[in-house]
C-alpha cells in the first residue's frame, strides 16, 4: 500500500531556530514529491516541488531534499519566524497507483515569538 | 488572478439535500482533481479527471459525481447528503507530462456542513 508518513505530528520551537520536518513514503516509484503549507481554515499553498530525478529544491529559507531510494524527504526551515507557524503537508505522486497526490497527515508547527 | 477557484467557500445544508460545488482553473492544465479533508485534517484524493477520463477512488460513495463541462471546470455534485459528508473539499489541477505530473495547485476549499 502506498502511504506517506510525517514526523513529528506537532512541533513547537522558539523563533530563530533552524528546524527539520520529516516525510517518508512506502514506494520509491514516484513522479514527484511536493511540500505544502496550510494555515488554519485556509487552502493549501505549494512551497516546493521535487521531481523524482532531483535531489533537492530551495526557495528562500526553505530547502527540501529527496532520497527516493530510502523513501525520505526533509523540509528544512532556516531562521524560523512566527509567520512560519502553520501545518506543513508532504504529498507524493506515486507511479502506478491511484492518480493524484497521496498526503501525509501533516506536521503542525508553532514558532514561539 | 486566482489560479484555482471554487465556490461556494462555505455551504451549510440539511441531510438528504443535493448540492454542487464549482471549480475553475485558469492555468491551462489538463488534469483536475477533487480532494476531501476530514475532521482530522487528513487529505485524500476523491477523483481525477483528464481529457474525459475519470479515475475514481474506490472509497468514494456513488452519491458523489464530478462533472466537467469543459477543460477548465470540474464541478462536484453530491446527492442525498449525509452527516458524514461534512468536510472541507478541495479542487486542484496539474499538467500531465511524460515525466509525471507537474506542480499541483489547490483552490481555497469549500467547507461543507451537513445538519
Amino acid at each position: 500500500k502506498q502511504e506517506v508518513t510525517q514526523i513529528p505530528a506537532a512541533l513547537s520551537v522558539p523563533e530563530g531556530e533552524n528546524l527539520v520536518l520529516n516525510c517518508s513514503f512506502t514506494d520509491s516509484a514516484i513522479y514527484n514529491l511536493q511540500w505544502f503549507r496550510q494555515d488554519p481554515g485556509k487552502g493549501l499553498t505549494s512551497l516546493l516541488l521535487i521531481q523524482s530525478s532531483q535531489r533537492e529544491q530551495t526557495s528562500g529559507r526553505l530547502n527540501a531534499s529527496l532520497d527516493k531510494s530510502s523513501g525520505r524527504s526533509t523540509l528544512y526551515i532556516a531562521a524560523s519566524q512566527p509567520g512560519d507557524s502553520a501545518t506543513y503537508l508532504c504529498a507524493v505522486e506515486f507511479k502506478g497507483g491511484a492518480d493524484g497526490l497521496t498526503f501525509g497527515k501533516g506536521t503542525h508547527l508553532i514558532i514561539q515569538p | 488572478d486566482t489560479a484555482v477557484s471554487q465556490t461556494p467557500k462555505y455551504l451549510v445544508t440539511q441531510m438528504g439535500n443535493d448540492k454542487s460545488i464549482k471549480c475553475e482553473q485558469n492555468l491551462g492544465h489538463d488534469t483536475m482533481y477533487w480532494y476531501k479533508q476530514d475532521s482530522k485534517k487528513f487529505l485524500k484524493i476523491m477523483f481525477s479527471y483528464n481529457n474525459k477520463e475519470l479515475i475514481i477512488n474506490e472509497t468514494v460513495p456513488n452519491r458523489f459525481s464530478p462533472k466537467s463541462p469543459d477543460k477548465a471546470h470540474l464541478n462536484l455534485h453530491i446527492n442525498s447528503l449525509e452527516l458524514g459528508d461534512s468536510a472541507v473539499y478541495f479542487c486542484a489541477s496539474s499538467q500531465v507530462l511524460l515525466s509525471g505530473n507537474t506542480e499541483a495547485f489547490f483552490g481555497q476549499g469549500t467547507r461543507l456542513t451537513v445538519v
